[in-house]
């Protein structure tokens, strides 16, 4: 059965800051997603990964993806208060798996 | 374009009532998905439909819990008797095309508390 492990799983990191989420999955896929929830919110989409090597940035936030270690970052540079939130990382392999998630507090 | 809908977005019951929740997708996409997550965690697929046949309900309680999908558009998630672990938020997804593997849009999910 396919497993996904984030890590940490709560953060608290002072504004400018910089820090990296870590997601670790146990079986081959190339298809990865990045999702943020705010508290009582549902799922926004942030990243799509679908290859070896991909990285994609929006923002403060850059994603990559190494499918062959089963791993996949999401890196955050220079947090800001409204980068607040859930993010959960979700691997696909005959349905999507997710994360335990990383609730990110984000501080002055 | 109108995103994924779902009624109603709070609903307490008591232990061993009945609850049914409704879910409208995307106009066009063929793939329509129940998850469950319960505080603290992340979703867990519940049951996937395409159009109007079920893809996988292996995780589907199906001694209480039951899903359809009518003319493959809309879809309706029942539980019945409601337990106390039912306590969750219910979400809705749907995709555009019938293999399943594309991008899934969340609507804002159904809160249920049980008693």
């Amino acid at each position: 059965e396919l497993k996904v492990e984030q890590n940490p799983l709560f953060l608290s990191m002072q504004e400018g800051k910089n820090y990296t989420i870590y997601c670790n999955y146990s079986t081959t896929s190339d298809r990865l997603y990045w999702y943020r929830q705010d508290p009582g919110k549902s799922l926004e989409s942030l990243f799509v990964l679908l290859s070896n090597g991909a990285v994609k940035q929006e923002g403060r936030l850059m994603a990559s993806l190494d499918t062959k270690a089963r791993l996949s970052t999401l890196h955050i540079t220079a947090a800001v208060h409204d980068l607040s939130a859930t993010y959960f990382c979700a691997v696909e392999a005959d349905k999507l798996i997710f994360g335990t998630g990383t609730r990110l507090q984000v501080f002055p | 374009e109108a995103g994924v809908a779902q009624s109603p977005r709070y609903k307490i019951i008591e232990k061993r009532q009945s609850v049914a929740f409704w879910c409208n997708p995307i106009s066009g996409h063929a793939t329509l998905y129940w998850y469950q997550q319960i505080l603290g965690q992340g979703p867990k697929l519940l049951i996937q439909f395409q159009n109007n046949g079920v893809v996988d309900d292996s995780q589907l309680p199906k001694d209480r819990f039951s899903a359809e999908r009518l003319k493959g558009v809309d879809s309706t998630l029942k539980i019945q008797p409601a337990k106390l672990e039912d306590s969750a938020v219910y979400l809705c997804a749907s995709s555009l095309e019938a293999s399943g593997r594309n991008e899934q849009f969340f609507g804002p999910g159904t809160r249920l508390t049980v008693l």
